[in-house]
């Protein structure tokens, strides 16, 4: 079975453009979360999708968006990109909304804004 | 509020057994999951915790203590390819959110 897949797998885009993310999960996987990891330090929590309904949300700003389509696929859209904004964008898949069940990631997508 | 804490780093020789601890606070808990990641690469899911106890998977162990929001991670036979970074992630209830920290890097020596 192929694995959560991300697209692009690099990116370069300039301060104040738009960029979306897109995720596949794993099949059968209902519950997409997006996790932004800065050089260095540890993956964190933007959004979590299940069943296409927001279920989470971490401390970052309203430029950060995120949806999720009918077949769980998911998009994550940033806005007026900073500086700041250039990391590894990953994605998690997981089988259902549960504190228990195992989250997979994708080999992410490296954006650098300049 | 939270917080969460490892040590940074931790080296090693080929052959050998680190433990990779962590202390935790966060609310709602619901159990600690242990990931590994190479450098340039994602996170891999290494093991899970749910209860207090000793959790089994091949070379890796993980432990939890709820009542000391304690847990470590247990590598034996330590292999060159385990150089890479650890991080412990604490969940709660009905969601996916996992809570990062900076994690432990871990290297190991010939």
């Amino acid at each position: 079975d192929a694995g959560v897949t991300q697209s692009p797998t690099h990116l370069i885009k300039t301060r104040g453009q738009h960029v979306t993310l897109r995720c596949s999960p794993i099949s059968g996987h209902k519950s997409v979360s997006w996790y932004q990891q800065v050089l260095g330090q540890g993956p964190q929590f933007i959004f979590q999708y299940y069943e296409k309904e927001e279920r989470g949300r971490g401390n970052f700003p309203d430029r950060f968006s995120a949806r999720q389509f009918p077949n769980y696929s998911s998009e994550l859209n940033v806005n007026a990109l900073l500086l700041g904004d250039s990391a590894l964008y990953l994605c998690a898949s997981s089988l259902a909304l549960a504190g228990h069940y195992e989250q997979y990631f994708g080999p992410g997508t490296r954006l650098t804004v300049t | 509020g939270q917080s969460l804490e490892q040590p940074s780093e931790v080296t090693a020789v080929e052959g050998a057994i680190v433990q990779i601890n962590c202390t935790y606070q966060t609310s709602g808990f619901y159990g600690l999951s242990w990931y590994q990641q190479h450098d340039g690469g994602a996170p891999t899911f290494l093991s899970y915790n749910a209860l207090d106890g000793l959790e089994e998977t091949g070379r890796f162990s993980s432990f939890l203590s709820r009542s000391d929001s304690y847990g470590y991670l247990l590598l034996q036979e330590l292999q060159m390819k385990d150089s890479a970074s650890y991080f412990c992630a604490p969940r709660g209830y009905n969601t996916d959110k996992l809570i990062f920290g900076t994690g432990t890097r871990l290297q190991v020596f010939p």
